[in-house]
């Protein structure tokens, strides 16, 4: 049983189209995230749900927008893509996210997005 | 700005030996801090952690250790196997919330 699943594993698309990678938790948590890792091999956050509400934002351009629609799922929704969004998404869970030295994350597989 | 910085991009190590990856932070206020393993094509997996409390976590072959005066924190592996090679991160954060990530060392267990 996967614990976090993404679907696609690969996406290449061409400039200027929209395109969803879709991430699911079977583990009961209730935060969830979205990690963007680029060619320098950096993970970098771009959003944290938390019980289906935002908590966290980075300054991530809003051609992306992350859509929660219960606990178990938070899917990513990218507009007119660019060049420069090619990476690995990563998406992960856990459990709570203001519990003082708790909260180790489970990550997805990843997602590697291609754009020509 | 980045205040997890893995400065190693990669070791090599012998079978059997230790292996010692390092982590350096900017942020005093980051009071936990994980280690996560990275196999190729998949996601990371968490490993080990430790709260700013204490100045040492271990749990099998690997033991963290947290300096908190100079900012580093550190992971040991004992005896390393092959099995090892990856691509370790370290992750910082502040009472679990929001977590930065280091680049990663990528570490490789010669048989």
């Amino acid at each position: 049983d996967t614990a976090v699943s993404q679907t696609p594993k690969y996406l290449v698309t061409q400039m200027g189209n929209d395109k969803s990678i879709k991430c699911e938790q079977n583990l009961g948590h209730d935060t969830m995230y979205w990690y963007k890792q680029d060619s320098k091999k950096f993970l970098k956050i771009m959003f944290s749900y938390n019980n289906k509400e935002l908590i966290i934002n980075e300054t991530v351009p809003n051609r992306f927008s992350p859509k929660s629609p219960d606990k178990a799922h938070l899917n990513l929704h990218i507009n007119s893509l660019e060049l420069g969004d090619s990476a690995v998404y990563f998406c992960a869970s856990s459990q709570g996210v203001r519990l003082a030295g708790g909260g180790e994350q489970f990550f997805g597989p990843g997602t590697r997005l291609t754009v020509l | 700005d980045q205040q997890v910085k893995q400065n190693s991009p990669s070791l090599s190590v012998q079978e059997g030996r230790i292996s010692i990856l390092n982590c350096d932070y900017t942020n005093s206020m980051f009071d936990y801090f994980l280690w996560y393993k990275k196999y190729p094509a998949e996601g990371p997996t968490f490993l080990i952690s430790i709260s700013s409390i204490k100045d040492k976590n271990e749990d099998g072959r690997f033991t963290v250790f947290l300096n908190k005066s100079a900012k580093h924190l550190s992971l040991h592996i004992v005896p390393s196997q092959p099995g090892d090679s990856a691509v370790y991160f370290c992750a910082a954060s502040i009472t679990g919330n929001q977590f930065y990530f280091g680049t990663g060392t990528s570490l490789t267990v010669i048989p």
